[in-house]
């Protein structure tokens, strides 16, 4: 079946612009996880959304960093006024569940290059 | 805070070699360690779950081992297409507890 999609898979942009990154579950599961991985670091924990809940936005580096879920399917995350240290591999994870005990099941990522 | 350290943070191996990679972790309480494999331009793979000390799970060369303060990977004559790096992650018990803290990998590099 399919897994985790996340567009675009590349993106470069200048310093200062916003970027959309978008990601579309596997269908049915009611989770879904951002985490970014930079150069060298381990993949760090940004934003969860469990079914109508309020997200858990705790991971969120600062208030440039937003992400909302339409319809409890599609997620978009939002960097408003890029920065060089925004660059690094954005993640999407989904769960059939509330992801207690189960396994994350990751998209390849958007790669993102900030100029 | 939890804390995931994961060594060697490379190891090249010949084709054959087996060996160990090691994850220490510091939580709160543990509600599950969790064992990925990511190729380069690809997202983490599931690999295993560990829930409790002395559980053991294996998949085909690979067999993962938890004890209170660490896990391993071990791995049985490896083959070049088991050349990745392994991440390890720890989901804690408690407030947050959906998401995972993650290591920061061993590149694996298992050579003919």
């Amino acid at each position: 079946g399919a897994g985790v999609s996340q567009s675009p898979s590349n993106k470069v942009t200048e310093k200062g612009k916003d970027v959309e990154l978008r990601c579309d579950p596997i269908s049915g599961h009611t989770a879904l996880y951002w985490y970014r991985q930079s150069l060298g670091q381990g993949l760090e924990f940004l934003i969860y959304f469990q079914g109508n809940s309020a997200p858990d936005k705790s991971g969120l580096p600062s208030d440039r960093f937003s992400a909302e879920r339409t319809g409890g399917s599609v997620s978009t995350l939002t960097i408003q006024r890029t920065q060089q240290e925004d660059s690094a591999v954005y993640l999407c994870a989904s769960t059939p569940g509330q992801g207690i005990n189960q396994p994350q099941h990751f998209g390849d990522g958007t790669r993102l290059s900030i100029l | 805070e939890d804390q995931v350290t994961q060594s060697p943070e490379a190891l090249r191996l010949q084709e054959g070699e087996s060996s160990s990679l090691n994850c220490s972790y510091t939580v709160s309480g543990l509600r599950g360690l969790f064992w990925y494999r990511q190729d380069p331009g690809k997202g983490p793979e599931f690999l295993f779950t560990l829930y409790s000390a002395g559980e053991e799970k294996e998949k085909e060369r690979l067999k993962a081992t938890l004890t209170k303060k660490e896990s391993f990977l071990h791995i049985t004559a490896p083959k070049p297409e088991d050349s990745a790096t392994y991440l390890c992650a720890v989901q804690p018990i408690g407030g947050g507890g959906n998401k995972l803290t993650f290591g920061t990998g061993t590149q694996l590099k298992v050579e003919l």
